[in-house]
């Protein structure tokens, strides 16, 4: 089973509306989240970093970690064109060996629509 | 400013011939480095790690190898390739205290024919 979980599997939301995806983790070992984001034929770049409950803002874009359910979500607010790719939710622990080994969900497609 | 560069952009090879990508970074010295391996649309699979110049494990067994032959060099190898090895294999770096985030670059495209 994947240890790290994203819904929904794709999303269109119009030109300044809001997003909202999902991702669940089943191991309870993971501290670190994180969501990246990957335009077409492009390597993934990290978007931000979410460590402690509660909620992280940056900018446009929210995260919200729910670490009793293991629980990662990000919001964009104002949706943009250019916000449209492919977003990761990953997930690490401590690091073994000099290996900080991500976990990464399978995505959710970001469509938006001008 | 830290750059990392992979080579070649694509790649169309055939089935059972040999394959080599590699990839450089720029402006940070010793860092962690590793392969990942998505599928078209898919999620990223981590390959090889490295922690320092001539030490590479592996971390699953798809009949791909690594090296390490300098600080600054990642290379992915193998002798035959096979049709499942079609993807997009992306290289990246981090610091060696880190909690997560890494800094990948463009990729390379492989088509296995």
């Amino acid at each position: 089973q994947q240890k790290v979980q994203q819904s929904p599997e794709s999303l269109s939301v119009p030109e300044g509306g809001m997003a909202s995806l999902n991702c669940t983790s089943s191991d309870r070992n993971f501290q670190y989240f994180w969501w990246y984001r990957q335009h077409s034929g492009e390597g993934p770049k990290a978007l931000m970093s979410i460590f402690s409950d509660g909620d992280k803002k940056e900018g446009r874009f929210t995260a919200h970690l729910n670490k009793a359910s293991l629980h990662v979500s990000l919001h964009i607010r104002d949706s943009q064109p250019s916000d449209s790719a492919l977003y990761f939710c990953a997930a690490s622990g401590m690091a073994t060996g000099g290996n900080n080994k991500l976990t990464f969900g399978q995505g959710t497609v970001l469509s938006v629509i001008p | 400013a830290q750059t990392i560069h992979q080579w070649p952009v694509a790649e169309i090879k055939a089935v059972g011939s040999p394959l080599s990508l590699g990839c450089t970074i720029k402006g940070k010295s010793s860092p962690n480095l590793y392969w990942y391996w998505q599928a078209t649309g898919g999620t990223l699979q981590q390959l090889f790690y490295s922690i320092t110049v001539g030490q590479v494990e592996s971390v699953v067994q798809l009949n791909l190898s690594a090296s390490r032959p300098k600080d600054d060099q990642f290379i992915l190898s193998t002798e035959k390739l096979l049709l499942s090895h079609s993807g997009f294999y992306l290289c990246a770096w981090s610091y060696v205290a880190n909690t997560g985030q890494l800094y990948f670059g463009e990729g390379s495209k492989l088509t296995v024919l």
